[in-house]
Formats: C-alpha cells, structure tokens, sequence
C-alpha cells in the first residue's frame, strides 16, 4: 500500500526567505506525484506534477527515487503563497485513486 | 467550462432524513470522484466512478450511496446518517485513460448532521 508523509503540519517563514515543504512517499512501483494547494475559502487545485517538470507561481518540485522524496520548494517566499499544500500519490495501475499526505500549512509571514 | 459544480453549498439534516448532494462537470470528465474532509485534514477517497461505473468503494458505510446517472452527474444519497458524518464533501472529476491526470475539485457541500 502507498503512503505520503508531511513531516510538518505547520511552516512559518518571513517573506522574501526560502520555502520547503516536506513530502516523501512509500510505494514499491513507480508513483506519480503531485502537489495540489487549498488557499483560504477557495477549492482545492493542483499546483505541480512531476512528470511535466515545470515551474507553477516560482513554486518547483523534483522527485527523487532514491529518497522516495517529492519536495516542494520556492527561492522567495511572498505573502499570497500563505494556503495549504497537500502533497498526493497515484499509484500506477491502481486506478484513479489520490493518496493525500496530511498536509501542510504555510503561513508567511510580513 | 473547466469548473467542477457542487450544490448545495451548506446541508444541515437530522439523523432521520434523506437528503443527496450533485455534483456537474462538463468537461468531457470519465472518471469522477467523493471525498469527505474534516477540518484540518486531508481529503478522504469514498468513491470513484470511471465510465459511469463505480469502480472504487473505499468501504464507505451504507448510509452513503453514490450514483452516476450520465457522464457530467455524480450524486450521492445520504440516509440515516451520524453526527460524525458532518464533514466538507469534496466532488473531483479528472481523465480516465491518461498516464498522467489532474483531479479537478468543486468546492465542496459543507454537511453538518444534528
């Protein structure tokens, strides 16, 4: 069975410092991973994919194997970054099901 | 029309009612989605319809019964259900057939049962 890992349920940072957000995963095949984000009072929506590889709102994520690590990473932390981050895995083969990690809260602070 | 739909907004039912909550897409959408959140926490798979079909039940109590009358609808009926059941219910809808898909969620059905 899969399971996503958020070691941190909280992460406070001033504004303009870097961002991590903790994600690592266990799954024995090969997982897509991906990070979809919940801003105050609006839906949740994916943010980035692995496999497309690129750069949503300065917001970056490479997965490593090796690891079994999904880290979501931004160089300059603004202030409409504040939202909730879930990092999810779907399993190849499995169907269409989304394992969600527990979440992370960012907050960023002026 | 990239949105996903949910009505109504907020439900509150006694323990004794029936009530269901939709949910539309018309994003040529074959796999749709229930999830149940509570606060704080991450949403919880229920079902996955692919092709009108249920195809995932993550056994979810009977109280909760889910329907997929044509490709852009997704319901589900609620019945004699628990104060524990008060939660946000999340519709998603994605792709059915591609390597790589994004879940477009609707906003939500905020459900409190008294």
């Amino acid at each position: 069975a899969q399971r996503v890992t958020q070691p941190e349920k909280l992460l406070s940072v001033f504004k303009g410092a870097p961002v991590e957000l903790k994600c690592n995963y266990s799954y024995s095949g090969s997982p897509e991973l991906f990070w979809y984000v919940q801003y105050s009072r609006q839906r949740l929506q994916l943010l980035l994919r692995h496999i497309s590889r690129e750069s949503i709102k300065g917001f970056t994520a490479d997965l490593n194997k090796g690891e079994t690590s999904f880290h979501l990473k931004k160089p300059f932390a603004q202030e409409e970054d504040s939202a909730m981050y879930y990092c999810a895995l779907r399993a190849t083969g499995g169907g269409n099901k989304l394992t969600f990690g527990t979440g992370t809260q960012l907050k960023v602070e002026l | 029309d990239t949105e996903v739909t949910q009505t109504p907004k907020h439900l509150v039912m006694g323990m004794t009612n029936k009530k269901s909550l939709k949910c539309e897409q018309h994003m040529g959408h074959r796999a749709m989605y229930w999830y149940k959140q509570k606060a704080k926490k991450p949403p919880e798979l229920m079902f996955v319809y692919s092709y009108e079909k249920l195809s995932i039940n993550e056994s979810v109590p009977s109280r909760f019964s889910p329907e997929c009358p044509n490709s852009s609808l997704l319901n589900l009926h609620l019945h004699a259900l628990q104060p524990e059941d008060s939660a946000l219910y999340l519709c998603a809808s994605s792709q059915a057939d591609t390597t790589s898909y994004e879940q477009y969620f609707g906003p939500g059905t905020r459900l409190t049962v008294t």
